[in-house]
C-alpha cells in the first residue's frame, strides 16, 4: 500500500477565503482523487487529478471552485475557493498504485470548518 | 446508474460477539469489485476487505468475512470476535474495473464492553 500524507489535518477559515490542501504520497501512483465528505454523509468524488493536465471533475463540481493541481506522480493539491459555511466538510485524498489499481488508499483527511 | 445501499444507519455489538453489516447494490455489470472500508474517528478510510465479482468464494481477512450473493446483489460484512477497536463507520463501496468508487451511506458500529 501507499503512505499518504495530507496537510493540513484541520483548519478553521473565514468565509470568502481560500484553502489549499496538499496530498503527498511516498511512491509513484497511477491515479489520485479528491473526495468530499459532508458532516454525517458518505464520500462524494470531486475530481480525478491528472498529472500534467487539467483535472476531471464530477457533475456538480467546477474548476473555479475546486482548482486542482498534480505536477508529478506523487503530489497533488486541492484548493477550496471563496469558501462559505456549506464547504465545511472533510476532504480526502485517495490514490491507486500500479500494483493494486482496483484498490483505493486514503489519506487522513482534512477537516475544514468555515465560519 | 450504479447505487450502493446500506440500510442500517447504526449497529451495536457486545465485545467478543459477532455482528453482520448489510449492503446491497444495483448494477447491470457482471464484472466489478466490492469493498468494505472502515472509518474510525481519526477520519482515515481503511480498506477492510475486497471481493471480486467473478470469484464465487467469499473473501476473508482474519476476523472479517463477507457473504457475497451475486444474484441477489448483496454483500454483507461479518465481524467475528468483535473488539473495541472495531468501533467505526463502515462504508460499502462498488466499482466497475477502474471506474470511480461508489460508496454507500455508511453504518456506524458501536462496540460495548
Amino acid at each position: 500500500s501507499a503512505v499518504i500524507s495530507q496537510k493540513p489535518s484541520r483548519d478553521i477559515c473565514q468565509r470568502g477565503t481560500s484553502l489549499t490542501i496538499q496530498c503527498q504520497v511516498d511512491s509513484q501512483v497511477t491515479m489520485m482523487f479528491w473526495y468530499r465528505q459532508q458532516p454525517g454523509q458518505s464520500l462524494t468524488l470531486i475530481a480525478t487529478a491528472n498529472q500534467g493536465s487539467e483535472a476531471t471533475y464530477e457533475s456538480g463540481f467546477v474548476i473555479d471552485k475546486f482548482p486542482i493541481s498534480r505536477p508529478n506522480l506523487t503530489f497533488s493539491t486541492l484548493t477550496v475557493s471563496n469558501m462559505s459555511p456549506e464547504d465545511s466538510s472533510i476532504y480526502l485524498c485517495s490514490v491507486e498504485t500500479p500494483a493494486r489499481n482496483t484498490e483505493a488508499f486514503f489519506g487522513q483527511g482534512t477537516r475544514l470548518t468555515v465560519v | 446508474a450504479q447505487t450502493v445501499t446500506q440500510s442500517q444507519p447504526e449497529m451495536s455489538v457486545q465485545e467478543a460477539e459477532t455482528v453482520t453489516l448489510s449492503c446491497t447494490y444495483d448494477t447491470s455489470e457482471s464484472d466489478y469489485y466490492l469493498f468494505w472500508y472502515k472509518q474510525p474517528p481519526s477520519r482515515q478510510m481503511i480498506l477492510v476487505i475486497r471481493q471480486e465479482a467473478y470469484k464465487q468464494q467469499n473473501a476473508t481477512e482474519n476476523r472479517f468475512s463477507v457473504n457475497f450473493q451475486k444474484a441477489a446483489k448483496s454483500f454483507s460484512l461479518k465481524i467475528s470476535d468483535s473488539q473495541l477497536g472495531d468501533a467505526a463507520m463502515y462504508f460499502c463501496a462498488y466499482r466497475r474495473n477502474t471506474d470511480k468508487l461508489i460508496f454507500g451511506t455508511g453504518t456506524r458500529l458501536q462496540v460495548f464492553p
